[in-house]
Formats: structure tokens, C-alpha cells, sequence
């Protein structure tokens, strides 16, 4: 079984678009994360949610925004797509707090032309 | 000054032998330690933490030095299953709290 998932793995749109992607985790852990891994490969982080709360909100514009239903899932929801949002998209979970192991899902690949 | 660095190589070795990667951060006040390994087109995964008294996983030591801030991992008997990009990564609290993630040194191991 997957224990954190996103979905779609590749996702190609055009430029001002707007996409959401998904990510949910069935290891029961309170905390979740968005990282963004751009073309040089550095990995920042962007989001935080524990228990359904934003903890972590990184200089990240606008456009993107998170939204955590419950704390299995934490989908991230990005409008007027720009080719600089092109990058691998990664969501991660810990047990509790930021100071404990990270699993990360799959990535979901963006590309924005 | 990067809040982590790490020499972003490559090494390039070959089977058998022993390498060394090290990495520093900024901040006296990060909390905890860690060192991931990242395949190709794959998500990064933990490979080990890292903790004052140094700790051991087969061939794999890790080390903190909190005094000189810089975190090192030490792999012994290298295998071609070991090259992969080893990420350096830094918990720390300013203000709020933080994960930030080193970019990185690729390991290409030959046979």
C-alpha cells in the first residue's frame, strides 16, 4: 500500500490555467507538507498543515493555495498558471511536528507551457 | 551564506571504496538532523538522522557537530546501488519553524 499518494503523477497545461493537485496519506500522521523541487533540483518548502491547520506558509504567491479537507489530505490548488511553476511537486507527512521523519509521496510532475 | 550548504559534487568512485559528504547550516538554532538520498525521477527518502553522539546503519555513519554546525556522512564499501543525490537536511526554529533541505551532492559509484 502507498502510504502517501498524489495524483496526477504528470500534469501538462498551458499557461493561465488553473490545476489542482492531490495528495493524501494513510499512515495516520498529523502533518503534512508541499515542497516544490525546481529544474536545479533545490527542494523548498512551501506549505505546512497540522491536524488541518497552516503552520508553515513560505513566500509563495498567491496563486497557489492549500487546502486540507481532513488530515489525511492536503491538496494544493494553483490559478493562472505561469511557466515558472514548472517543477516536480512533492507532498510529504510526518507523525506529529516538522522535527520528525518526513515521507514523501511520488511527485507530480508540472509543466507549463 | 546559504542556511545549507553542501558541495554539490559529483564524486565519482568506484566500487569499494569509502566517500564523505558534508554539509553546514546557519542557524545555532536548528533542532534536528537528517540525511536523505534522492534517485533519479524519485521522491527523496530518509536514509538516516543525525545526532550528536554520532550514529551507525551498516555502512552508513552520520555525525553533528553542533560547535562547528556542519552534519557529515560517511559511506564505507561503496556499491553501484549507492549513487543517488544525498540531501542534507536542517530543522530549525526562527521565529516559526522550518524545514530546509540542503541542494544536494550527487554520488555516482563505478564498477
Amino acid at each position: 500500500d502507498t502510504a502517501v499518494s498524489q495524483t496526477p503523477k504528470y500534469l501538462v497545461t498551458q499557461m493561465g490555467n488553473d490545476k489542482s493537485i492531490k495528495c493524501e496519506q494513510n499512515l495516520g500522521h498529523d502533518t503534512m507538507y508541499w515542497y516544490k523541487q525546481d529544474s536545479k533540483k533545490f527542494l523548498k518548502i512551501m506549505f505546512s498543515y497540522n491536524n488541518k491547520e497552516l503552520i508553515i506558509n513560505e513566500t509563495v504567491p498567491n496563486r497557489f493555495s492549500p487546502k486540507s479537507p481532513d488530515k489525511a489530505h492536503l491538496n494544493l490548488h494553483i490559478n493562472s498558471l505561469e511557466l515558472g511553476d514548472s517543477a516536480v511537486y512533492f507532498c510529504a507527512s510526518s507523525q506529529n511536528t516538522w522535527i520528525e521523519t518526513q515521507y514523501f509521496g511520488p511527485g507530480t510532475r508540472l509543466l507549463v507551457l | 551564506r546559504k542556511e545549507v550548504e553542501q558541495d554539490p559534487g559529483p564524486f565519482n568512485v568506484p566500487e569499494g571504496a569509502t566517500v564523505a559528504f558534508n554539509c553546514t547550516y546557519s542557524n545555532s538554532a536548528s533542532q534536528s538532523f537528517f540525511w536523505y538520498r534522492q534517485d533519479c525521477r524519485k521522491e527523496p527518502k530518509l536514509l538516516m538522522s543525525v545526532y550528536s553522539s554520532g550514529n551507525e546503519d551498516g555502512r552508513f555513519t552520520a555525525q553533528l557537530n553542533r560547535a562547528s554546525q556542519y552534519i557529515s556522512l560517511l559511506i564505507r564499501d561503496s556499491k553501484l546501488s549507492d549513487s543517488a543525490t544525498y540531501l542534507c537536511v536542517v530543522n530549525e526554529v526562527n521565529g516559526g519553524f522550518k524545514t530546509i533541505f540542503g541542494a544536494g551532492t550527487r554520488l555516482f559509484v563505478k564498477a
